[in-house]
Parts: structure tokens; sequence; C-alpha cells
């Protein structure tokens, strides 16, 4: 498959745990996005890269989020503390900034947060 | 910050009738709007977008117009079939940028056959 991946696909964790999730893009595409979506409502944005570089985060962004893309290649997303209202849908999107724009999502990560 | 509104939240046709979904956009720097179909535990797929130098688009059974003055865009879905059954978002963006995509809340479309 040569789509975007994310891993894993499912995560349940208790209240106050760290977890950690990994988009692997595209191969060819040098910007990178993280989306998170509750149920009923459209993603929301989080941070986005470009190669390495993490050009912007949303305010929705805490500090317990962090987000790296160390090669320009794969990122992770961690969520440190980890808090009920964390429960959401990962996703993660890539694009070519020299090609059509178009962001083709992942299959995301389902947090679940006890 | 960008704010995009769309409208209804749910819809309900007839197999063969058609369906019509519109946003609203607040930035007016933005110039890409894009629109995603989202089956049940799926992920979001692009089924087509427009760039704000052009009014107009069409891709078979689906178009999207834009009225930059306005600041809306709407879907229209054309002889609707029970497949076309899913969440739809509209989504605006500052392309230039790369940057963000900020949604709309979806619509839920229901094709009944």
């Amino acid at each position: 498959d040569t789509g975007v991946s994310q891993d894993p696909r499912h995560k349940i964790t208790k209240r106050g745990q760290n977890v950690t999730f990994r988009c692997d893009p595209i191969s060819e595409h040098n910007r990178l996005y993280w989306y998170r979506q509750t149920l009923g409502q459209g993603p929301e944005f989080l941070t986005y890269f470009q190669n390495e570089a993490q050009l912007e985060k949303s305010r929705l962004l805490s500090d317990r989020f962090s987000a790296e893309r160390p090669k320009g290649s794969f990122s992770t997303l961690e969520i440190q503390r980890t808090e009920q209202g964390d429960s959401a849908m990962y996703l993660c999107a890539s694009s070519s900034s020299g090609g059509s724009d178009e962001q083709y999502f992942g299959p995301g990560t389902r947090l679940t947060v006890t | 910050g960008e704010n995009v509104e769309q409208h209804p939240s749910t819809l309900s046709v007839q197999e063969g009738d058609s369906a019509v979904i519109k946003c609203t956009y607040s930035d007016s720097a933005s110039n890409y709007f894009p629109w995603y179909k989202q089956e049940l535990g799926k992920r979001p797929q692009l089924i087509i977008d427009i760039r704000s130098n052009v009014g107009e688009k069409k891709d078979q059974r689906i178009a999207v117009t834009l009225n930059k003055t306005a600041k809306h865009f709407s879907l229209h879905i054309t002889e609707t079939q029970p497949e076309d059954s899913a969440v739809y978002f509209c989504a605006a963006s500052r392309e230039t940028s790369g940057s963000r995509l900020t949604f709309g809340e979806g619509t839920q479309l229901t094709v009944n056959p």
C-alpha cells in the first residue's frame, strides 16, 4: 500500500499515561499534517511539517502534545499525561509542495482514554 | 482564524435526486476549497476541489461552485446513488502557504433506494 499509514490503529490507555502515534506519509510528500477528529465533527488541525521543520501549531496543541518529524519522513505525535478529553481519532495527512496540494489522509489512530 | 460553516447537517434524498451542500467561510485570503467524503470508520477522501480563480468545476455527477464575493461554496451531486451515502466535509485553506485545512462540521447524506 503506497498511501499514508498510521500505527497503531487503536489505542486504549488509562488517564495519566503517555502515548505515541506514528505516521508514515506517501514517500514523495514533503508536507505532513496532524488533525484530530471527534465523533460527529470535522477534523481539527493540530500541526504541520514541511520536511523536518514544524511550521505551524494550533492552539489546540497544548504543552502535553508534541510532534516530531526528525528526518523529514515519518512523524510521531506524543501525548503526555493523557486526559479523557484526548479521546478522539488522530488523523495524519500528507501532501506535496510541488503537486496539487491535495492532502491525502491516513486511516487514523483511535485513542480511548479510560 | 478561518471559520467554515456547513449546512445542512443531515440530508436525506431519494435515489436519483440531486443533493446540495453549502458552506461559508470567513477568511477572505482562503483560496483553496476541497470537499472530502468520509464513510463510516474510514479515512476522509477528496472528491473534488476548487481554487479561487474559477467559479465552477465539474467531475461527472459531482460539481462545486464558488462565490468569492459572498464567501460561499457548494457541492452538487446529481443522480444520487445509495453508495453516495456518507459524511461530506467542506474545507478551506490558504493554499499558497501549504497550511492547515479548516473543515466544516460535516453533512450526513443518506440516499434512500
